[in-house]
């Protein structure tokens, strides 16, 4: 099994150009999730889903959209970029626990730098 | 709020020393707790997790237990190794987990 893997590993952009991050797991996880990691930030959440065809707001969303449409893939799109979008990006997916315990597998991240 | 704060690095040891990375939390309820590891150039990896109060997390040497009393999930190891040099993830769980900010360890020879 592949696990998580992201497309693309590195990607240079300019301010104003779109482009969309691939993620795809292999585990049949319900849920997914978009991270952004930033120098002392730690990792914040911009979106996830539940569910094939369900996403949800996280804490960073602007300047982000998501779509699900498949269950294992999960992508993330950035309309207009901006400098401030400079940033890693992970993927991560989970199984659902009813009773707790459902940690994330990630994947590799995504090294985005908007010029 | 929901929230996780962990201890600012960066962390110098030598090796075989001893280690320990404070986390707490708050939220509501008795969320699951975790550890995950971050190592150069890499996405992040699950290290422990605890479900429940009480419970002792454990891999690798490294151990973490869920104290509900502090509202804590303290990271140790007993004799850190210089493979150990990484960024380390405190997170709470629920729907999406919450991260604290990492601590970066760096172990000399």
């Amino acid at each position: 099994n592949a696990g998580v893997t992201q497309t693309p590993k590195f990607r240079v952009l300019k301010t104003g150009q779109s482009m969309t991050l691939l993620c795809a797991q292999d585990m049949n996880h319900e849920y997914m999730y978009w991270y952004r990691q930033d120098p002392g930030m730690g990792l914040r959440l911009i979106h996830y889903s539940v569910g094939e065809g369900t996403t949800a707001k996280g804490e960073v969303p602007d300047g982000y959209n998501v779509s699900r449409l498949k269950k294992q893939n999960f992508l993330l799109g950035l309309e207009s970029a901006a400098p401030s979008q400079t940033s890693v990006y992970f993927c991560a997916s989970s199984v659902i626990r009813t009773r707790g315990g459902n940690e994330q597998f990630f994947g590799p991240g995504t090294r985005l730098t908007v010029l | 709020g929901n929230s996780v704060t962990q201890m600012e690095g960066p962390v110098t040891l030598s090796e075989e020393a001893f280690l320990t990375i404070n986390c707490t939390y708050t939220a509501t309820g008795y969320p699951s707790l975790f550890w995950y590891v971050q190592y150069p150039g890499e996405g992040l990896q699950l290290l422990l997790k605890a479900t429940k109060a009480d419970d002792k997390g454990s891999n690798k040497g490294f151990e973490a237990t869920y104290r509900k009393e502090t509202t804590s999930f303290h990271l140790e190891k007993g004799s850190v190794q210089v493979s150990d040099s990484a960024v380390y993830f405190c997170a709470r769980g629920g729907t999406a987990l919450i991260f604290g900010k990492g601590t970066t360890l760096s172990v000399s020879s």
